[in-house]
């Protein structure tokens, strides 16, 4: 299967500070990438959407001022969560669907445990 | 908007028995449905995808889904787990660029 990779894995950062995590196809091209939250033993929420060289699309209640989406290439999206603090502590995912529309699924990153402190 | 419901949260089965994780969908259009699983800690893991053809979907690790549009479901199914199929499991729902998930289910396999 085609690889995501998301780094860093885990980071720990101060309130107020921002943190940049980054999603990276390697083997194939990703058109569309995906940004998801996810909480303790909950599901994945869908954070955005976002399609190389355009502006992410955010789900409603997502603050698009807060979570920076870039998709700069085919290759690599990155979320920066700024002016971070403690309620953003989570699990952040993304992951990467290729050329090929909305029935090629998508292949994820291992994640990344963000804790503010 | 499309959406997966997975109506259980937990699924507890013993070692050697068969394991069915349920899905159901909502879509307008034709349905594009998705099973992954993950381990703690982890990313998802791709299993298993329905597009179109055959309604019997074989995945990886064994597992296969049953896709049925008149019930608009999509359960997951292994003839005999084992201990380390242990994970949450994940239906999703593809549609107008999005991709959607279900709750997850926790499926502890019992030696």
């Amino acid at each position: 299967g085609a690889v995501v990779s998301q780094h860093p894995s885990r980071v720990i950062c101060k309130s107020g500070t921002s943190v940049k995590i980054e999603c990276r196809s390697l083997d194939f091209q990703a058109t569309t990438m995906f940004w998801y939250r996810q909480f303790p033993k909950q599901s994945l929420m869908l954070m955005a959407t976002s399609n190389e060289g355009s502006k992410a699309t955010y789900e409603q209640g997502v603050e698009k001022d807060k979570f920076l989406i870039n998709h700069a290439s085919l290759t690599l999206s990155t979320l920066t969560v700024t002016s971070a603090h403690p309620e953003d502590s989570s699990f952040y995912i993304c992951s990467a669907r290729r050329t090929g529309g909305v029935n090629t699924e998508a292949f994820f990153g291992q994640g990344t445990r963000l804790t503010v402190v | 908007a499309q959406s997966v419901a997975q109506p259980e949260d937990q699924v507890n089965v013993a070692e050697g028995n068969p394991l069915t994780v349920k899905c159901t969908y909502s879509v307008s259009g034709n349905p594009y449905l998705f099973w992954y699983v993950q381990y703690p800690n982890r990313g998802l893991q791709f299993l298993l995808k329905y597009i179109t053809g055959d309604n019997l979907v074989k995945g990886s690790y064994g597992f296969e889904a049953e896709f049925n549009k008149s019930q608009t479901s999509f359960h997951l199914k292994k003839p005999s787990a084992l201990v380390s199929d242990s994970a949450l499991y994940f239906c999703a729902v593809s549609g107008n660029n999005r991709l959607a998930f279900g709750k997850g289910n926790q499926v502890v396999v019992i030696p």
